[in-house]
Order: C-alpha cells, then sequence, then structure tokens
C-alpha cells in the first residue's frame, strides 16, 4: 500500500525558508519507476501545481515560483524534501505531495498525503 | 507553460441530473488529462486518467472524453455524494498544471 506523509513547520514568518518532507512507504524512491510532486492549495482556493523529481533524479518546477523552490529526495529516508525561500503570507497553503500513478502511464496522481497547512505570518 | 481553462467555475444542479464540465488546455496535450474530485477538507481524489480512462473504484456514472484542446467530464446521473469541485490536470509536458477548478453544488 502506497501512502505518503508531509511533515514541517505550521507557522512560518515572512521572508523565512521552508523546508517541507514527504515521507513515502509502500514503494521505494530508489527502485520506483514514478516520480513524486509536490502541490498546495491556499485555502478555499484552487490546486496549484509547484515541483517535480523524475525517477532519474530530473527536476521540473512551476515557472512562477522556479526561483524559490528546490526538490530533492533522500532515498535512503524515503522522502522527498521541498524547500521554498522568501516566504510570504499569499504563501499560506495546504502543502501536498503527491506519487505520479502507474495507471496514468504519466505523472497524474492516484495517492496523495493528507497535507500540512503552513500558515506564513509575523 | 500550458494553461488549463475550466468551465463553468461554479454550477448547480439536481440529484439524478447529467451535468458536463469542459476543460481547455492553451496547447494540443493530445489525451493526457487528468479529472480529479475535492471535498471541502479532504484529499483529492483521482477520477479519469488518459483523458476517458475510469480509475479503478470510481463509479461509471463518471465518464471522460476529449483530446488535443477540449476536454470534457461527464456525470450521466448526479448522486448526493457527487457534489464538490472538480479539477483537471494536464500531464502531456512539464510543468504540470491544474484547471482553476468547477464547484458543483446542491441546486
Amino acid at each position: 500500500q502506497v501512502t505518503l506523509k508531509e511533515s514541517g513547520p505550521v507557522l512560518v514568518k515572512p521572508t523565512e525558508t521552508l523546508t517541507l518532507t514527504c515521507t513515502v512507504s509502500g514503494f521505494s524512491l530508489r527502485n520506483t519507476e514514478m516520480g513524486v510532486s509536490w502541490i498546495r492549495q491556499p485555502p478555499g482556493k484552487a490546486l496549484e501545481w509547484l515541483a517535480h523529481i523524475f525517477p532519474n533524479d530530473a527536476e521540473s518546477y512551476s515557472t512562477s515560483l522556479k526561483s524559490r523552490l528546490t526538490i530533492s529526495k533522500d532515498t535512503s529516508k524515503s522522502q522527498v524534501v521541498l524547500t521554498m525561500t522568501d516566504l510570504d503570507p499569499v504563501d499560506t497553503a495546504t502543502y501536498y505531495c503527491a506519487r505520479a500513478s502507474e495507471s496514468c502511464a504519466g505523472d497524474c496522481y492516484a495517492s496523495w498525503g493528507q497535507g500540512t497547512l503552513v500558515t506564513v505570518s509575523s | 507553460d500550458i494553461q488549463m481553462t475550466q468551465s463553468p467555475s461554479a454550477l448547480s444542479a439536481s440529484v439524478g441530473d447529467r451535468v458536463t464540465i469542459t476543460c481547455r488546455a492553451s496547447q494540443r496535450i493530445s489525451y493526457w488529462l487528468a479529472w480529479y474530485q475535492q471535498k471541502p477538507g479532504r484529499v483529492p481524489r483521482l477520477l479519469i486518467y488518459k483523458a476517458s480512462s475510469l480509475e479503478s473504484g470510481v463509479p461509471s456514472r463518471f465518464s471522460g472524453s476529449g483530446s488535443g484542446t477540449e476536454f470534457t467530464l461527464t456525470i450521466s446521473s448526479l448522486q448526493p455524494d457527487d457534489f464538490a469541485t472538480y479539477y483537471c490536470q494536464q500531464y502531456n509536458s512539464d510543468p504540470y498544471t491544474f484547471g482553476q477548478g468547477t464547484k458543483l453544488d446542491i441546486k
């Protein structure tokens, strides 16, 4: 059974850097054909795709946030990490990690973490 | 980036109605489109992938169609459990993108 769980700070101050961790189980990040993405959702608003790490460790980023984001993975810990710099209150959102699904034959998501709400406020 | 535009943004319907939601891509994405359902406070649920393939466990009243730039999600006979927000997502090319959502509520 594939599971993902996000962890990280609940409250971050403006201009600070956010580090979120997605811990996965039920599959190996080392031997997988499916990548992992980060997606966020501000309260009451739409889903916003942020970043993806491919099985070959290639990375992809939202164009509008590319300069502030870094995605990486630690296969020994079964974790995918997202860092976002220079936070602003508009970055307040629930942040999800999600695994690409084999059935999609590409990067759509059948498996999601439960999400973690991050509030940016002084 | 490929922009995804859903219409309508909101929709009111009754139990038993047939409902169609449209998603348009700003450039051709073949059939690399997924649909998700999200209820308040819940994680998105994959309904349809590759534009028209039904995810395992999803009721057959949900169907998807389209290719290229125009896609539709149809619910053939609305059930009380279907009132939610629906999102499309293109995964033809990264960066991947979601539509802005369509909120379906009870008339």
